[in-house]
């Protein structure tokens, strides 16, 4: 079955520590986005592709990074920047077109210890 | 902010009625979207309107959109249990390439 994988599913962050969040692919999707999700107040983007080797800050992107070397993996970085990195986080991917909504993966809980 | 604001935050209801929830939103838009999403799991996609149409039903789903009022809404019939979950409304504007998400209303469905 196609659908989106994120992993882990946990990760504990020490302060100081950069840490990579996993998310591939396997729906031939050109688009992939990650959202921060914070109890109460939505979904906020941070970063998306439209094409492999390109993507664009979101509304929340300090403190972030991101790679897209291959079309079906989408990797975001929660580097030590990031003052506030507890949060549930969220990858997904589209396909072109207007028409069209996210499939979504099912989420990395991060907890800085 | 862009983001959309759902009506009510929580709403609890009885096994066998009706749930409706609202989303207000402030730019134009080219599509407005609703998602479900189950405690600590990823979203799902419910159901897509585009702005040029007023009413869409999927199931025991019925969404609708004023384009006018910004503003839209999602009404599930005969609920049950399993409808408890979280619902977040989605605006794509006809701007740009991303979709703004509101906050969400917690609708528990008590059997």
């Amino acid at each position: 079955d196609g659908g989106i994988t994120q992993s882990p599913k946990y990760l504990f962050r020490k302060e100081g520590q950069n840490v990579t969040l996993s998310c591939e692919q396997n729906l031939n999707h050109d688009a992939m986005y990650w959202y921060r999700q914070d109890p109460g107040q939505g979904l906020r983007l941070i970063y998306y592709s439209q094409i492999v080797n390109d993507f664009q800050k979101g509304d929340i992107a300090e403190g972030y990074s991101v790679s897209r070397e291959k079309k079906e993996s989408f990797p975001l970085t929660v580097t030590s920047a990031q003052k506030n990195p507890t949060a549930f986080y969220l990858c997904a991917s589209k396909p072109p077109g207007q028409g069209y909504g996210y499939t979504f993966g099912s989420g990395t809980r991060l907890t800085v210890v | 902010s862009q983001q959309g604001e759902e009506d009510p935050q929580a709403l609890s209801i009885q096994e066998g009625e009706n749930a409706t929830m609202n989303c207000s939103y402030k730019t134009s838009i080219n599509n407005l979207q609703w998602y479900r999403q189950n405690s600590g799991r990823g979203l799902v996609h419910l159901i897509l309107i585009r702005s040029n149409e007023r009413e869409k039903h999927s199931g025991r789903l019925r969404v609708t959109l004023d384009t006018s009022k910004k503003s839209s809404s999602l009404l599930i019939t005969a609920s049950r249990a399993a409808d408890t979950a979280s619902y977040f409304c989605a605006t794509h504007p006809n701007t740009g390439n991303q979709f703004y998400f509101g906050t969400g209303t917690s609708l528990t469905v008590i059997p």
